[in-house]
């Protein structure tokens, strides 16, 4: 059973860069495609972007000036960088792989998310 | 961006109703329609993808309709663990989006 954790740290100051780590247990990074979705009361569920383990990535436009997203295959990790953050920026943060059925594509499993404050 | 917008935002219903919850999207996105159910504290659990298709271990309860701009999640007989926040989610093109959410609430 594949689970995946998210960690990093809980409060950033504004301006500075948010890190985090999603590890992935129970199965290889390989061959799928690997999420980051944030959600905050103010916006809902926001998709931040994906990247597969060959490093291939796809980001959210709203986003894509201030975001990165790596991995890491041998450690079953990928990350994400958030830059320039504010406190818009503040959510809780979930990792997900997606996965897919006939080209239909889904996030079918789910980190248990953590949440970030940006404040000084 | 392909918008998506849920109707209700919140509905109050007993155990053993039957709730039907809307999903409406800007543009056609065929049936590249996911629904997820989010409890509190919790990250969202996927009910059914491809608009129809229930996802293994999720219970018959649960269905899914809809092509093109809308769609239906219906949850016969209600469970009191189904009190939750439910969000559809396109999977159409990037950026993926999803609805605002409906909350599911005890009357």
């Amino acid at each position: 059973q594949v689970q995946l954790q998210e960690s990093g740290p809980g409060l950033v100051k504004p301006s500075e860069t948010l890190s985090l780590t999603c590890n992935v247990s129970g199965g290889s990074i390989s061959s799928y495609y690997w999420s980051w979705i944030r959600q905050s009361p103010g916006k809902g569920l926001e998709w931040i972007g994906y990247i597969y383990n060959t490093g291939t990535t796809n980001y959210n436009p709203s986003l894509q000036s201030r975001v990165t997203i790596s991995v890491d295959t041998p450690k079953n990790q990928f990350f994400l960088i958030l830059s320039s953050v504010t406190a818009a920026d503040t959510a809780m943060y979930f990792c997900a792989r997606r996965d897919y059925r006939s080209y239909y594509y889904y996030m079918d499993v789910w980190g248990k998310g953590t949440t970030v404050t940006v404040s000084s | 961006d392909i918008q998506m917008t849920q109707s209700p935002s919140s509905l109050s219903a007993s155990v053993g109703d039957r709730v039907t919850i809307t999903c409406r999207a800007s543009q056609s996105i065929s049936s590249y329609l996911n629904w997820y159910q989010q409890k509190p504290g919790k990250a969202p659990n996927l009910l059914i993808y491809a608009a129809s298709t229930l996802q293994s271990g999720v219970p018959s309860r649960f269905s899914g309709s809809g092509s093109g701009t809308d769609f239906t999640l219906t949850i016969n007989c209600l469970q009191p663990e189904d009190f939750a926040t439910y969000y559809c989610q396109q999977s159409y093109n990037t950026p993926l989006t999803f609805g605002g959410g409906t909350k599911v609430e005890i009357k």
